[in-house]
């Protein structure tokens, strides 16, 4: 059961526009949401993250929403280099008392192409 | 220099033959877990830790041991490896009630039981 999911497992764009990707959850007692950039050989690297309690969260050129009524999160990144081309990955954990005790639940990855 | 290391970070074995893929940490944090990366599955949470001698299975805990001795180390251990349990591994890191659980990853150990 994949609790978190990303249904385009790869996404194109032109330098310079914007890139949007998508994650949905199914889990209701998720709320706090993340994403990491992978490149080839590495590991996942932290990108961004936005707690339950907010909307919107933005970093320089990358901004996350949040709609938590259509259990829904994207990634928007603006404007897109070559650089970013990667794989994301959007993860999801459920929070007790300020802590999520280390469980996080990742979604399949998108890979990210920037075509200079 | 933070980071999170493994070793080895390349592994070819044969089928039932003990493995140890080792994880340590530098940042003196709390939480330390161990993932598995599979084309159309993301990564999937193997076991984690929340301190020393403090340890909880993820989603697929399955042929895998675990044991947290020292709070900067903590291997993954696959007692009888089999090849569903070639995969890209990584280990990673958090500190305790740390900004929403940012995790930090190894470079990841890639696994083949033939």
């Amino acid at each position: 059961d994949q609790q978190v999911k990303q249904n385009s497992p790869s996404l194109s764009v032109q330098e310079g526009r914007i890139s949007i990707l998508n994650c949905d959850y199914t889990n209701s007692m998720f709320d706090y949401f993340l994403w990491y950039k992978k490149y080839p050989a590495e590991g996942p690297t932290f990108l961004i993250s936005i707690s339950s309690i907010k909307d919107k969260n933005e970093d320089g050129r990358f901004t996350v929403f949040l709609n938590k009524s259509a259990k829904h999160l994207s990634l928007h990144i603006v404007p897109s280099q070559p650089g970013d081309s990667a794989v994301y990955f959007c993860a999801a954990s459920a929070v007790w008392g300020g802590t999520s005790y280390g469980k996080l639940t990742f979604g399949q990855g998108t890979i990210l192409t920037v075509h200079p | 220099e933070a980071q999170v290391t493994q070793n080895p970070r390349y592994l070819i074995t044969v089928t039932g033959k003990k493995l140890t893929v080792t994880c340590s940490q530098n940042m003196n944090h709390e939480y330390m877990s161990w993932y598995r990366q599979d084309p159309g599955l993301g990564l999937r949470q193997i076991y984690y830790s929340m301190n020393v001698e403090v340890t909880d299975k993820g989603d697929v805990p399955e042929g895998y041991k675990v044991s947290r001795k020292e709070k900067r180390n903590f291997p993954l251990i696959l007692e009888s490896p089999s090849p569903n349990q070639t995969s890209l591994y990584f280990c990673a890191s958090s500190r305790q009630g740390g900004s929403y659980n940012e995790q930090f990853f190894g470079p990841g150990t890639r696994l083949t039981v033939l």
